[in-house]
């Protein structure tokens, strides 16, 4: 079946520009997970959905960075007021159900460049 | 807390000989790992995992890894490196939670 998509690809704005990233999860999948990379860096963990429901945002870097999801589908990550250390690849991965040895998959990621 | 290491940013081999990209974890309880691979400008491809039984895991384009407790190893190996395996190469782990922590990644290059 078709896997995690995320639009857009790449996105460059303007400093102090809100942007809108979003995920379609793997049909199915109750899980899905924001993850920020960095250039040459690993990745860092932003926030987990089970269902539409949020029970960590402890990795938002910040109150500037907000995300949703719609039941189980389709969730969108906001940043307002950008700033230029949010230049990043964000990826977004879905799983059946979340933890233990629940595999993620990924999406291909939406390169973030701000001005 | 937990954790992942990757102790070699860079490995590089020639075509045709063994592959080994070390990974070293720690965790408070049981510990759940994988490995992905990540190819330019792409997103996270998943290789294999290890959740209990054999230690030595077998996955994907003839990729295995073992897993030493003893040692809180999960080294990733393929007998026989190809060039087109040059890419970057994540270990993460994860215990009770359901977030995965990350290692900084080991770049592989496959000289022909």
């Amino acid at each position: 079946g078709a896997g995690v998509s995320q639009s857009p690809s790449n996105k460059v704005t303007e400093k102090g520009k809100d942007v809108e990233l979003r995920c379609d999860p793997i049909s199915g999948h109750t899980a899905l997970y924001w993850y920020r990379q960095r250039l040459g860096q690993g990745l860092e963990f932003l926030i987990y959905f089970q269902g539409n429901s949020a029970p960590d945002k402890s990795g938002l870097p910040s109150d500037r960075f907000s995300a949703e999801r719609t039941g189980e589908s389709v969730s969108t990550l906001t940043i307002q007021r950008t700033q230029q250390e949010d230049s990043a690849v964000y990826l977004c991965a879905s799983s059946r159900v979340g933890g233990g040895g629940d595999t993620q998959y990924f999406g291909p990621g939406t390169r973030l460049t701000v001005l | 807390a937990q954790s992942v290491a990757q102790p070699e940013d860079q490995v590089n081999v020639a075509e045709g000989n063994p592959l080994t990209v070390k990974c070293t974890y720690s965790v408070s309880g049981n510990p759940y790992l994988f490995w992905y691979v990540q190819y330019p400008n792409r997103g996270l491809q998943f290789l294999l995992k290890y959740i209990t039984g054999d230690n030595l895991v077998k996955g994907s384009y003839g990729f295995e890894a073992e897993f030493n407790k003893s040692q809180t190893s999960f080294h990733l190996k393929k007998p026989s490196a190809l060039v087109s395996d040059s890419a970057l190469y994540f270990c993460a782990v994860r215990d009770n939670d359901y977030k995965l922590s990350f290692g900084a990644g080991t770049t592989v290059t496959v000289r022909a």
